[in-house]
């Protein structure tokens, strides 16, 4: 258990919907990344946040948008869906912004129909 | 741009055989080589990391090495077991925190 956490583990939803996933990283990290896993794209860095503002932006579509509240836990909000948007989507937390050891959570897999 | 290649794509050893899986990286300013395994339904796990200061590091069955001039690193995992089997990735973040990940080798222990 890497004691990154996130909800909800499993979301089947219809094209052109809304959902938000959450995260919630591990006791101490300030740092919280996103990671979309598919079959012919791999593992994509989408976007990170540190302490609350946005760090790093990675391939991530307009559609989907993210933030990190004050109690650090995260949320990615994913609109419009398509088809090609499902996948398994990881989050990651990482002591601080220098630190490079990134711990994922059990991740939240999303079916679109 | 920023690139990891990794292979091979699947790789099959026989229990107590060893097991080599190659990462080749384009950003020379990458300075920290993490490896993590996948098992079906989980997260990717945290399972080794080599920094650009060291040549080698182990921790029990598992050893990577890392050559800066040729920007490869590679995983060795020693006596293999059946419970190694899973999907291991290799990454390099370029800048900052983002990893950027190889496409993975799916590595399948026979008893």
């Amino acid at each position: 258990d890497s004691g990154v956490t996130q909800t909800p583990k499993h979301l089947i939803t219809a094209t052109g919907q809304r959902v938000t996933l959450r995260c919630s990283p591990r006791s101490g990290d300030l740092s919280v990344y996103w990671y979309q896993q598919s079959l012919d794209q791999g593992l994509q860095f989408l976007i990170q946040y540190y302490n609350g503002e946005e760090r790093a932006k990675g391939n991530i579509l307009e559609r989907f948008s993210a933030q990190q509240f004050p109690d650090l836990h995260s949320e990615l909000n994913l609109s419009s869906l398509e088809l090609g948007d499902s996948a398994l989507y990881f989050c990651a937390s990482s002591l601080d912004i220098g630190s490079y050891e990134q711990y994922f959570g059990p991740g939240t897999r999303l079916t679109v129909t | 741009g920023e690139n990891v290649e990794q292979h091979p794509s699947t790789l099959s050893v026989q229990e107590g055989d060893s097991a080599v899986i190659k990462c080749t990286y384009s950003d020379s300013a990458s300075n920290y080589f993490p490896w993590y395994k996948q098992e079906l339904g989980k997260g990717p796990q945290l399972i080794i990391d080599i920094r650009s200061n060291v040549g080698e590091k182990k921790d029990q069955r598992i050893a990577v090495t890392l050559n800066k001039t040729a920007k490869h690193f590679s995983l060795h995992i020693t006596e293999t077991q059946p419970e190694d089997s899973a999907v291991y990735f290799c990454a390099a973040p370029p800048r900052g925190g983002k990893l950027i990940f190889g496409q993975g080798t799916e590595l399948s222990v026979k008893p």
